[in-house]
């Protein structure tokens, strides 16, 4: 059974630094990209980025380049998003999806249980 | 980017109806669009793929068409476990956008 299981819900300062963790598990964890999405609470969904675990390759918004990092840690089979420079605007539910590699299979098929994070002095 | 508009942010029926949930993008993504449904504090959930293929487990009420630039789900039968948001998102090209959501209430 995949599974993305996702680290706990964390209190943050601002201008602070956050780093949450997604585990996978019930497949290779090299044959599928993992993206994180993000929700305000009561808002949409928003991309931040991807990275492709074979080669740690990334790619994230424009929006947030230059203040995100995604990595892998293989042996752990985790997936870590560092979001830098926190503001309140940065309070929502972060999840983590994964999808196949090719273009045309990027629909985010399975979800961890989200994370919440709260910017707040 | 990519835009994703759907148009209904809120959507009241009751059970029983039957009902459709627009989304237009603002450029060709051909068939490269999903659908995700959402209950509240939960993870979406993957509904559709490529405009109109059904993931694996989704009631066959459920059902989507489209292709370009304007798509569409729909719901035969309104059963109670289907009051949620309903997001639609391209995979044309990055960034992933998605549509803002509409939400199907209760009338």
């Amino acid at each position: 059974e995949v599974q993305l299981v996702q680290s706990g819900a964390e209190v943050q300062k601002p201008g602070s630094t956050l780093k949450i963790s997604c585990k996978v598990s019930g497949y290779t964890f090299t044959d599928y990209y993992i993206h994180w999405v993000r929700q305000a609470p009561g808002g949409g969904l928003e991309w931040v980025g991807l990275l492709d675990p074979e080669d740690g390759e990334t790619r994230y918004a424009e929006k947030f380049q230059g203040r995100v990092t995604i990595i892998a840690d293989r042996s752990e089979e985790t997936v870590y998003l560092e979001l830098r420079t926190l503001t309140s605007e940065d309070s929502a539910f972060y999840y983590c999806s994964n999808t196949g590699s090719s273009a045309i299979t990027r629909y985010l098929q399975y979800w961890g249980q989200g994370t919440l994070v709260s910017v707040s002095s | 980017d990519i835009q994703m508009t759907q148009t209904r942010s809120t959507l009241s029926a009751s059970v029983g109806d039957r009902v459709t949930i627009s989304c237009r993008a603002s450029q060709n993504i051909k068939i490269w669009l999903a659908w995700y449904q959402q209950k509240q504090g939960k993870a979406p959930k993957l509904l559709i793929y490529k405009a109109s293929t059904l993931d694996a487990g989704v009631p066959s009420r459920f059902s989507a068409s489209g292709s370009g630039t304007e798509f569409t789900l729909t719901i035969s039968s309104l059963q109670p476990d289907d009051f949620a948001t309903y997001y639609c998102q391209q995979y044309n090209s990055f960034p992933l956008t998605f549509g803002q959501g509409t939400k199907l209430d209760l009338k």
